[in-house]
């Protein structure tokens, strides 16, 4: 069955630096997303993104933070300054539209030192 | 997107039925009732979705009252990895629609 991927699984990164995180969403999908989850917090929504540009955004996403699909496959997530309350699972999400659900990767651990 | 209420965490009998319920009763008719569950730090991993029928896939079935105001996550038979912290979550359907993660139930399968 097709799945979400997420490169890396674990990162981990000095403060102010920049961090690029990866996704491969399914194939045939046309939405993407970024969520959050704080440890021992809930999931939280960050960005969504559809042809080619930003649907929707949330106040955690902010102008350290930027979405782009370089290419046919990959969508990425860039965080250009880290903080050390960005240490977080980041997680990708896709779906086909309309009622379908969202698939989720594996997410990426980022921890900033 | 309606809010839902879950309870915190249940046990549940390596064998048996494990039923998880949620409110929304708030729910509209453009809502979708989903379940997500998430095992330790992993992503959320879908299990089903509905409408308003009874839906049934081979991971569990989805049960929604007539009213729409409550629905209930059945596990047939619960293993131990089946334990995770389940998200019942209503949602607005449109294409880019986010959704919204609340604290969930913890299901907690016991030998």
């Amino acid at each position: 069955e097709p799945e979400v991927t997420q490169t890396p699984s674990h990162q981990v990164t000095q403060m102010g630096q920049e961090v690029i995180l990866r996704c491969v969403p399914i194939s045939n999908h046309l939405y993407f997303y970024w969520y959050r989850q704080i440890l021992g917090q809930k999931v939280e929504f960050l960005v969504s993104f559809y042809n080619n540009e930003i649907s929707e955004k949330s106040e955690i996403f902010d102008d350290q933070f930027s979405v782009e699909r370089p290419d046919g496959s990959n969508f990425t997530l860039k965080i250009r300054s880290t903080k050390l309350e960005d240490s977080a699972m980041y997680f990708c999400a896709s779906h086909t539209g309309g009622n379908q659900p969202q698939h989720f990767g594996d997410g990426t651990r980022l921890s900033i030192l | 997107d309606a809010k839902t209420t879950q309870p915190p965490s249940m046990d549940c009998a390596e064998g048996r039925a494990a039923n998880l319920p949620c409110n929304h009763s708030t729910i509209s008719g453009n809502e979708y009732v989903y379940w997500y569950r998430q095992i330790h730090s992993q992503g959320p991993q879908y299990i089903i979705h509905g409408l308003k029928n009874n839906e049934t896939n081979e991971m569990a079935s989805l049960i929604i009252t007539e009213d729409r105001k409550s629905s209930t996550l059945i596990l047939p038979h619960a293993t131990l990895r089946d334990t995770a912290v389940y998200y019942c979550i209503v949602r607005v359907v449109y294409n880019f629609n986010k959704f919204y993660f609340g604290s969930g139930t913890k299901l907690n399968v016991k030998p």
